[in-house]
């Protein structure tokens, strides 16, 4: 089974809020993780990353926890939009293999 | 665009037909990956190739046949599918000891 998970399938938030995005994982053995984003009719897009020797990092308008301790992942979205509406996704990859694993996605659904 | 195009957009085939789906990246990478998204499930890594060779067959039923004739072009070739395997299918790059992987915007596939 899948070892990347998220809690929510669906999350509203009210614009400019911000919005907090949660995945699970099980592998001990990754080392790197990525938050996607996917929105209607086009291929996910990477938002940000974050490699398993760091616990947090900064983008614009938006921040990746990694938890190693309980294997917890976040993403965090700052003053959400209406352009922030989509479905995310966690991955992550796994030690020597090339692939990702993906979670099931989180929809982000923005409330004017 | 990505720098990941994937043709068609769109097909519609018969369960007696033979397609294929061409991906092709613009972006230097020599890792190139086919996956399928299917509704409520997660994305699902099909095969991987690296330098132009297969490195990863995830179980994949052998109606699905990958050809990666350089590290630029990547191809599904697709015959006696079944209506289960409809979905959306994604084709994605990356550069082999590097961390970011691109993705197209996908051949939806709908087997009738």
């Amino acid at each position: 089974g899948e070892s990347v998970g998220l809690h929510l399938p669906t999350l509203s938030v009210q614009e400019g809020d911000n919005s907090i995005i949660n995945c699970a994982y099980s592998n001990s053995a990754s080392d790197y993780f990525i938050w996607y984003k996917q929105e209607s009719g086009k291929g996910p897009q990477f938002i940000i990353d974050i490699r398993s020797n760091m616990d947090k990092r900064q983008g614009q308008r938006v921040t990746v926890l990694l938890n190693k301790t309980v294997k917890h992942l976040s993403l965090q979205i700052a003053a959400t939009q209406p352009g922030d509406s989509a479905v995310y996704f966690c991955a992550e990859k796994r030690g020597g293999a090339d692939g990702l694993t993906f979670g099931k996605g989180t929809h982000l659904i923005i409330q004017p | 665009e990505t720098g990941v195009t994937q043709t068609p957009r769109h097909l519609v085939m018969g369960m007696t037909n033979k397609k294929s789906l061409k991906c092709e990246q613009h972006l230097g990478h020599n890792a190139m990956y086919w996956y399928k998204q299917s509704a409520k499930k997660p994305l699902e890594l099909m095969f991987v190739y690296s330098l132009e060779e297969r490195v990863e067959n995830n179980s994949v039923p052998s109606r699905f046949s990958p050809e990666c004739p350089n590290s630029s072009h990547l191809f599904l070739h697709l015959h006696t599918l079944q209506p289960e395997d409809s979905a959306l299918y994604l084709c994605a790059s990356s550069q082999t000891g590097r961390y970011g992987y691109t993705f197209g915007s996908g051949t939806r596939l709908t087997v009738v």
